[in-house]
């Protein structure tokens, strides 16, 4: 079955750094691109934030919003990706979602999610 | 870079039709065929409904159905039924500069 499973929920204070696991099954996590989102929590959901990418070579690229205290890497003999978010502040509460890319016709690039995981809520509070 | 702009609220009543918009820039939505929507029950995680603003991936009913003009996509869900309540999400890609920007949601009442 093709799954995307992340770590449990978390609280941090205000300047510490979160890291998040996203374990893969049911396919080769290196043959997609990998990507991070966030939704901040809130009545009737929140809207979706994109966080950054990591590429089947493993170079990841970020969103300029977090670039500079976020990093995306790969396990490559597991599969497992992660995401480490470092100076936290109240602003990053909010449910962090790993997803897969979709694979295009001949590409690794589908330019959409089709497989998420289950969401980390990660709690920022002094 | 701006969050797409959605209606707040869309509703019908089982069996209706209801079709709401997602409008974006000539910089996302408008430059690219790479419009995607995702659908949202509480508490679960987005669900991939329409890509490449037409396609609909493996087991997603056809009742749901995507478009695009110019710097504006929709999504229309037909036949309506009460699983479809449910807030949706709209997506597009913007290049590499800003390649991920989502809309603001719609909630999807089923009256």
């Amino acid at each position: 079955q093709v799954q995307l499973v992340q770590s449990g929920a978390d609280v941090k204070e205000p300047g510490a750094s979160v890291r998040v696991s996203c374990e893969t099954s049911g396919f080769t996590s290196t043959n997609y691109y990998m990507h991070w989102l966030r939704q901040a929590p809130g009545q009737g959901g929140q809207g979706l934030e994109w966080l950054g990418i990591i590429y089947t070579s493993d170079y990841p690229e970020y969103s300029q919003k977090f670039q500079g205290r976020i990093s995306l890497t790969r396990d490559t003999s597991t599969g497992t990706v992660y995401m480490e978010l470092s100076d936290l502040t109240s602003a990053d509460t909010a449910v962090y979602y790993c997803a897969r890319e979709r694979l295009g016709s001949g590409t690794y690039s589908g330019y959409a999610f089709d497989i998420w995981g289950q969401g980390t809520l990660v709690t920022v509070s002094p | 870079q701006s969050a797409l702009t959605q209606p707040p609220s869309a509703s019908g009543s089982p069996g209706q039709s209801v079709t709401f918009s997602c409008t974006g820039t000539s910089s996302d939505v408008g430059a690219y065929n790479y419009v995607s929507w995702y659908q949202q029950h509480p508490g679960k995680a987005p669900k991939l409904i329409i890509y490449d603003v037409t396609k609909r991936p493996s087991g997603v009913p056809n009742r749901f159905s995507g478009s695009k003009s110019g710097n504006t996509a929709s999504l229309t869900v037909s036949g309506l039924q009460l699983e479809d309540e449910a807030v949706y999400y709209c997506c597009s890609y913007g290049g590499r500069r800003f390649p991920y920007v989502f809309g603001t949601g719609t909630t999807v009442t089923v009256l």
